[in-house]
């Protein structure tokens, strides 16, 4: 399968700064990126859309200056947590295809927020 | 977002024992995919159905993709130790986005 990789894997912050994190897709080209995010105990939400050289597209209830999204490479996404709370503590997972809008979708390794 | 049905939660069973899983939807999938995820990992791609009526097998996994395009089971048989996690359905339409089961907790006891 195809590999998509994150980094950090766990970031710890204070209350009010900004968390960057990365979402690589290490041997293929990724036209589009997926964000999700995941509750302890819980399903796999889908935040938002990453496309490359354009705007992502957000989720209903998901603050775009919240979560900024930036895809300006066919292998990089990144989310930053801007002025980060600790509800915004949670487990953050983004996805990829290799076959662009179809095909099957692999996952990061995740990135553990948690905010302080 | 929106969420499938999956059943059951969670499942406690013995070593060796086999597995049923299922979810079901109000809306119709082209595509049916499996996922397993391990604590603090991301989901790992077990199977993937594309046809109605698919029938698919990975190892000991076995996943149908519903007559009706609107539900999916994944069986696992003689389960062992490191099939314990948390094991998800997903939907995925055009677009490539999934919609996800709440998903189903396995525990296998030696």
């Amino acid at each position: 399968g195809a590999v998509v990789s994150q980094h950090p894997s766990r970031v710890i912050c204070k209350s009010g700064t900004s968390v960057k994190i990365e979402c690589r897709s290490l041997d293929f080209q990724a036209t589009t990126m997926f964000w999700y995010r995941q509750f302890p105990k819980q399903s796999l939400m889908l935040m938002a859309t990453s496309n490359e050289g354009s705007k992502a597209t957000y989720e209903q209830g998901v603050e775009k200056d919240k979560f900024l999204i930036n895809h300006a490479s066919l292998t990089l996404s990144t989310l930053t947590v801007t002025s980060a709370h600790p509800e915004d503590s949670s487990f953050y997972i983004c996805s990829s295809s290799p076959s662009g809008n179809t095909g099957e979708l692999f996952f990061g390794e995740g990135s553990r927020l948690t905010v302080l | 977002g929106q969420q499938l049905n999956q059943s059951p939660q969670s499942m406690f069973i013995q070593e060796g024992e086999d597995v049923s899983m299922n979810c079901t939807s109000s809306s119709i999938f082209n595509t049916w995919l499996w996922y397993k995820q391990d604590p603090g990992e991301g989901p790992v791609l077990l199977i993937a159905l594309y046809k109605a009526g698919e029938l698919t097998s990975n190892g000991r996994l076995t996943a149908q993709f519903g007559i009706t395009r609107k539900d999916s089971f994944l069986n696992i048989s003689a389960s062992i130790p490191s099939d314990v996690g948390i094991y998800f359905c997903a939907g995925q339409n055009a677009g490539n986005m999934l919609t996800f089961g709440g998903g189903t907790r396995l525990m296998v006891k030696p």
